[in-house]
């Protein structure tokens, strides 16, 4: 079975530093991993996504996240926090070889950006 | 174009009553989902239906039932509610056959409260 933990349910950072949010997972079979952004009073939007090829992703607004299977992680990162990147933010896994496969989701971390 | 939409934004209903919340996709997804959220916990799967005509349990679906309608429609039904089906709800769907790695497309989710 597959899961997902996020360390932190919230984490705190000046504008202008390194945003760094972890998410380790838990999968029987090579994954596809995604991250999620949620603003207030809003669904999930796709941030970025690894499936195969080259483990280093880029996504949406300047973040990036690395696969490393050798570690199950795949930490999101972003050289230089923005007031605009404050919301609660989900790492997911589906697993491959599953032909209608779900999302298993982590339970958030919520980015708090101070001025 | 409106991706997923949910009905109704925001419900308060008393312990024992019923009610249906709606969901339309206008992509022609094959996979729609219905999710539940609550704080602290990450958002958990109560029903998928991979494909038109059929549905299927997720983590946690005491309590609720499903129709998919159609291809476009998905609806989640509390028979007799429960002030512990006290929720943000969001309905999601995918593309998944034949595309690895798809996503989930969000709603902006029903904020149901159950007194």
């Amino acid at each position: 079975a597959q899961s997902v933990t996020q360390l932190g349910s919230h984490v705190s950072v000046s504008e202008g530093a390194l945003v760094l949010l972890r998410c380790n997972y838990s999968s029987s079979v090579p994954p596809y991993l995604f991250w999620y952004v949620q603003y207030p009073n809003q669904g999930l939007q796709l941030l970025l996504k690894y499936t195969t090829g080259a483990t280093l992703v880029k996504g949406i607004n300047g973040f990036e996240a690395e696969f490393k299977k050798s570690e199950t992680s795949f930490h999101l990162t972003k050289p230089s926090a923005h007031m605009s990147d404050a919301a609660e933010y989900f790492c997911a896994v589906s697993e491959k070889n599953s032909g209608y496969s779900t999302l298993t989701f982590g339970k958030g971390t919520m980015l708090l950006v101070s001025p | 174009n409106a991706g997923v939409t949910q009905t109704p934004k925001f419900q308060v209903l008393k312990t024992g009553q019923s009610m249906t919340l709606q969901c339309a996709q206008d992509m022609n997804h094959n996979s729609m989902y219905w999710y539940r959220q609550d704080p602290g916990m990450g958002l958990r799967l109560i029903y998928y239906s991979a494909s038109e005509g059929t549905t299927d349990k997720g983590e946690v679906p005491n309590g609720y039932n499903v129709s998919r309608l159609n291809k476009r429609e998905f609806s989640l039904r509390l028979e007799s509610a429960a002030p512990s089906q006290t929720s943000v709800y969001f309905c999601a769907s995918r593309e998944d056959r034949g595309k690895v790695g798809s996503p989930l497309h969000f709603g902006n989710g029903t904020r149901l409260t159950v007194t």
